[in-house]
C-alpha cells in the first residue's frame, strides 16, 4: 500500500525567507502526487499536482514542487514566504487509475514570523 | 453555492447516539468523497461515490458507518452507535469526475465530538 511521510511536524520561517517542506512517498509505480494547504476555517485547497512529464511543477500562490524519483520525494518550495502562507500543508499520493482516492501525510504546520 | 457545503459544522453527541452528516457538492460534480481527519493527522479516505453508487467504500472503519447519495448530488454520512473514537473532523470533497486526477474540492468539514 502507498504511504506518505512528512518528517517535519512544525516549521517556523521569517517572512521573506525561502521555504522547503519535505515529502517522501512509498508506492511501487509512478504515483500521482499533490500538495494541499489547509488554513483555519477553510477547506483543503489544492496547491499543485504531478502526474507525469516535467518534474518541476508550478502551483498557485507562488509555490512549486519537484518530483525526484530516485529519492521518492516531492518537496514543496517557495522562494519568499508571506505571512498569509501560515497554514497546514499536506502532501498526498494517488494511485494510478484511482487518482482521486488519496493517501495523505500527517501534515506540516508552517508558522511565519514577521 | 460556489463551493462544497457541509452541515452541521459542529456536532456534539453522546456515546451510543446516531449521527448524520450532510454534504452538498459543487453543482455538476459527479464524484463525491468522504474523508476523516483526526487530531494531528492527515485526512483518511472513507468512501467515494461516482454518481449514486459507492464506487469504493474500503475506507469505512466498520459497519457502524454508512453513506448514501440517492440522487447523485447530496450525500449523507451516517454513523450508528457512536463511540468516543469517532470524534474527528469529517471532510467531504467533490470533483468533476473520479478520473479528474485528484483535483478534489473540499468543504470546511463537520467536527464531530462524541462525549
Amino acid at each position: 500500500a502507498q504511504s506518505v511521510t512528512q518528517p517535519d511536524i512544525h516549521i517556523t520561517v521569517s517572512e521573506g525567507a525561502s521555504l522547503e517542506l519535505r515529502c517522501n512517498y512509498s508506492y511501487g509505480a509512478t504515483p500521482y502526487l499533490f500538495w494541499y494547504v489547509q488554513s483555519p476555517g477553510q477547506g483543503l485547497q489544492l496547491l499543485l499536482k504531478y502526474f507525469s512529464g516535467d518534474t518541476l511543477v508550478q502551483g498557485i500562490k507562488g509555490f512549486e514542487a519537484e518530483f525526484k524519483r530516485s529519492q521518492s520525494s516531492f518537496n514543496l518550495r517557495k522562494p519568499s514566504v508571506h505571512w498569509s502562507d501560515a497554514a497546514e500543508y499536506f502532501c498526498a499520493v494517488g494511485i494510478t487509475g484511482t487518482a482521486s482516492k488519496l493517501t495523505f501525510g500527517t501534515g506540516t504546520r508552517l508558522q511565519v514570523t514577521l | 453555492g460556489a463551493g462544497v457545503s457541509q452541515t452541521p459544522s459542529n456536532k456534539v453527541t453522546e456515546k451510543g447516539k446516531y449521527v448524520e452528516l450532510r454534504c452538498d457538492p459543487i453543482s455538476g460534480h459527479t464524484a463525491l468523497y468522504w474523508y476523516r481527519q483526526s487530531l494531528g493527522q492527515g485526512p483518511e479516505f472513507l468512501i467515494y461515490f461516482q454518481g449514486t453508487g459507492a464506487a469504493d467504500d474500503s475506507g469505512l472503519p466498520n459497519d457502524r458507518f454508512f453513506a448514501v447519495r440517492p440522487e447523485g448530488s447530496v450525500s449523507t454520512l451516517k454513523i450508528q452507535r457512536t463511540e468516543r473514537g469517532d470524534s474527528a473532523v469529517y471532510l467531504c470533497a467533490s470533483s468533476l469526475t473520479s478520473s479528474s486526477g485528484g483535483e478534489l474540492f473540499f468543504g470546511e468539514g463537520s467536527r464531530l465530538t462524541v462525549l
